[in-house]
């Protein structure tokens, strides 16, 4: 079955940029999504079709997909941008939808 | 605005059967395709199944096949997830997702997620 694989943890300083990746055989050959969960609170889409931003998600939300990796970039990063971040893609040989297994960002 | 609201949720006893309900507002639900997404305490995000807007293709995960049932109530602009044989591993809050991709042909991401329900099996 597909994988998708993603570091556990990114920590990054109040300012700067985050860099969370998502990794999986020929990724960029699929479209890859990405969700924000804060700690009890539902996911939210942040980025899909790798790049496109949904209304009301900042310009500093960002995403690109090449090769094996996907990644999502968080400029100029907030405070209230601490949270879980989960990537997505369907599989189609198998028509089903894979998650990765979550990159918890902490900005300190 | 678009709403999810599931309900249904619960404590059952290893066995038992839930039928969780997903209330869409704010949209016309035959449009979408429509998922149930799970997240264990403390665990990642895991579809469990999906439904077209027609309801005519169902899919679902090797681990609640042959026990859980999708369907669809469009004119009522509800989507149901019954699950029977339930087991400790399905212990989760599950949510309702509308799917934005899959019926323009681009493969699924989900827009909007209703809050969730627990659906906790213990003895």
């Amino acid at each position: 079955s597909y994988e998708l694989t993603q570091p556990p943890s990114v920590s990054v300083s109040p300012g700067q940029t985050a860099s969370i990746t998502c990794s999986g055989n020929k990724l960029g050959d699929k479209y890859a999504s990405w969700y924000q969960q804060k700690p009890g609170q539902s996911p939210v889409l942040v980025i899909y079709q790798d790049n496109k931003r949904p209304s009301g998600i900042p310009e500093r939300f960002s995403g690109s997909n090449s090769g094996n990796t996907a990644t999502l970039t968080i400029s100029g990063t907030q405070a209230m941008d601490e949270a879980e971040y989960y990537c997505q893609a369907w599989d189609s040989s198998t028509t089903w939808v894979v998650f990765g297994g979550g990159t918890k960002l902490t900005v300190l | 605005q678009v709403q999810l609201v599931e309900s249904g949720g619960g404590l059952v006893k290893p066995g038992g059967s839930l039928r969780l309900s997903c209330a869409a507002s704010g949209f016309t639900l035959n449009d979408y395709y429509m998922n149930w997404i799970r997240q264990a305490p403390g665990k990642g995000l895991e579809c469990v199944s999906y439904i077209s807007s027609s309801g005519s293709a169902r899919y679902y995960a090797d681990s609640v096949k042959g026990r859980f049932t999708i369907s669809r109530d469009n004119t009522k602009n509800s989507v149901f997830l019954q699950m029977n044989s339930l087991r400790a591993e399905d212990t989760a809050v599950y949510y309702c997702a509308r799917d934005r991709g899959s019926k323009l042909g681009m493969g699924p991401w989900f827009d909007s997620w209703g809050q969730g329900t627990l659906v906790t099996v213990s003895s």
